[in-house]
């Protein structure tokens, strides 16, 4: 059984760097899956952070993409979010996920970790 | 604003059946597979529906999907207490070159 585990801090102060893990568990990172980060700011739907690759091919979301480092450490199966630069707009759930593409389909996002929450602020 | 539109709360009853609607665009919806996620309280979203209507091992058949055009639906029947949860649709978005969700609908069974 996959699990997925988001640890890192859960305040960061305005302008600092917001850095997360995810450690998955049950499966290997290097397996033909994409990794991703999506957050949940308070009272809002669902927002795709960005998502990589065993090999380090990345995808980022574009609003996020000035700002923003994911990477991936397969000895750790491992891998990690690094967000430049928060404003208390980045105040969010930020979860981790499997993402499961395949030839002819879209993709879908499972399992999911249970998300960790960070708050932006002084 | 998500780019996926979704009712922000339904109820109904238990033992009823509910819909849940994501409307979106030709650039998303129109031209991709919809996935549905449930998040209960305190826990991590689980995938609840995938390729527009398949359903993981594991999710009762109580929960089906659905796409016509730039809409999806997600329909549960015998509604019990337990799902009481929030609900998403998700999908890519060709030109936003991003994956998109919906704002979530908040499913209340009273």
């Amino acid at each position: 059984q996959v699990q997925l585990q988001e640890s890192g801090p859960g305040l960061v102060k305005p302008s600092e760097t917001l850095s997360l893990t995810c450690t998955v568990s049950g499966s290997s990172i290097s397996n033909n899956y994409y990794w991703g980060w999506i957050r949940q700011p308070p009272g809002k739907g669902l927002e795709w952070i960005g998502s990589i690759y065993h090999s380090g091919k990345t995808y980022y979301n574009p609003s996020l993409k000035s700002r923003l480092t994911i990477s991936v450490d397969p000895s750790k199966n491992q891998f990690s979010l690094m967000l430049r630069s928060v404003t208390a707009a980045d105040t969010a759930m930020y979860c981790c996920a499997r993402i499961v593409v395949v030839p002819g389909a879209t993709g879908w996002f499972d399992p999911w970790g249970q998300g960790t929450p960070v708050t932006v602020s002084s | 604003q998500s780019v996926l539109t979704q009712p922000p709360s339904l109820s109904a009853a238990p033992g009823q059946k509910v819909t849940i609607s994501c409307s979106g665009s030709s650039s998303n919806i129109g031209n991709h597979y919809v996935s549905w996620y449930q998040r209960l309280p305190g826990t991590a979203p689980k995938l609840l529906i995938y390729d527009n209507n398949k359903r993981p091992s594991g999710i009762p058949d109580r929960f089906s999907g659905s796409k016509s055009g730039t809409s999806a639906t997600l329909g549960i029947t015998g509604l019990q207490t337990g799902d009481e949860a929030d609900y998403y649709c998700g999908t890519w978005d060709n030109s936003l070159s991003a994956w998109v969700f919906g704002g979530g609908t908040k499913l209340t069974v009273l």
